[in-house]
């Protein structure tokens, strides 16, 4: 069965960079885009961008662009996810997510989320 | 940017009851609009995908309609478990954008 496990949470103090893995199986890894998506505690959802896992290629939402960088390694089938320049509002959980066969930004299936904690 | 509004923001109901929330897309987004459902501490879970499409062994209480702008999630007999946030989303070009969700409570 596919699944999506995520590193553990993180405390970074504003100014610093953190990078949360997340590490797919249950299926190849290659076939599809991971997206990041992250909730700050009490609300919504916002999607951050995606990364090929064939390719590399990556799209960002244009909030994010300059601060955020998403990698793979295909050969431990893990996505990367690093956000730079920490500000006390990027408090989050961030979530890794795959897409639902071919439809493009149906999110089946969900890492279990890692909070990242900013503070000084 | 599409911005998806949500309606109502909280809704309180009885076990047994019919539910039904709204989602409004600022442009047209056809029938790209997913429901997702999330309890506390969790993932989101996708119900719904092509505004109306119940993804695999979602209950058949819950019924996606609409297209174009306008979207509506309902739950037929309203159970205990079904207590959670409820989020649309769009997926027809980026950002894909979420609503603000509904928070579903019982009585």
């Amino acid at each position: 069965q596919v699944q999506l496990v995520q590193s553990g949470g993180e405390v970074k103090k504003p100014g610093a960079s953190v990078k949360v893995s997340c590490k797919a199986s249950g299926y190849t890894f290659t076939y599809y885009r991971i997206s990041w998506l992250r909730q700050v505690p009490g609300q919504g959802l916002e999607w951050m961008g995606w990364i090929s896992g064939d390719n590399g290629d990556t799209d960002y939402a244009q909030r994010f662009q300059g601060r955020v960088t998403m990698t793979a390694d295909t050969s431990t089938s893990t996505a990367y996810m690093e956000l730079g320049r920490l500000r006390s509002d990027d408090t989050a959980v961030y979530y890794c997510a795959r897409d639902l066969g071919d439809y493009v930004g149906v999110w089946l299936y969900w890492g279990q989320g890692t909070l990242v904690t900013v503070s000084s | 940017d599409i911005q998806m509004t949500q309606s109502p923001s909280s809704l309180s109901a009885s076990v047994g009851d019919r539910v039904a929330f709204t989602c409004q897309a600022s442009q047209d987004i056809i029938n790209r609009l997913n429901w997702y459902q999330q309890k506390p501490g969790k993932a989101p879970k996708l119900l719904i995908y092509d505004a109306s499409i119940l993804e695999t062994e979602v209950p058949s209480r819950f019924r996606g309609s609409g297209s174009g702008t306008e979207f509506t999630l309902s739950i037929t007999s309203l159970q205990p478990e079904d207590v959670a946030t409820y989020y649309c989303q769009h997926y027809d070009h980026l950002p894909h954008t979420f609503g603000q969700g509904t928070k579903l409570e019982i009585k």
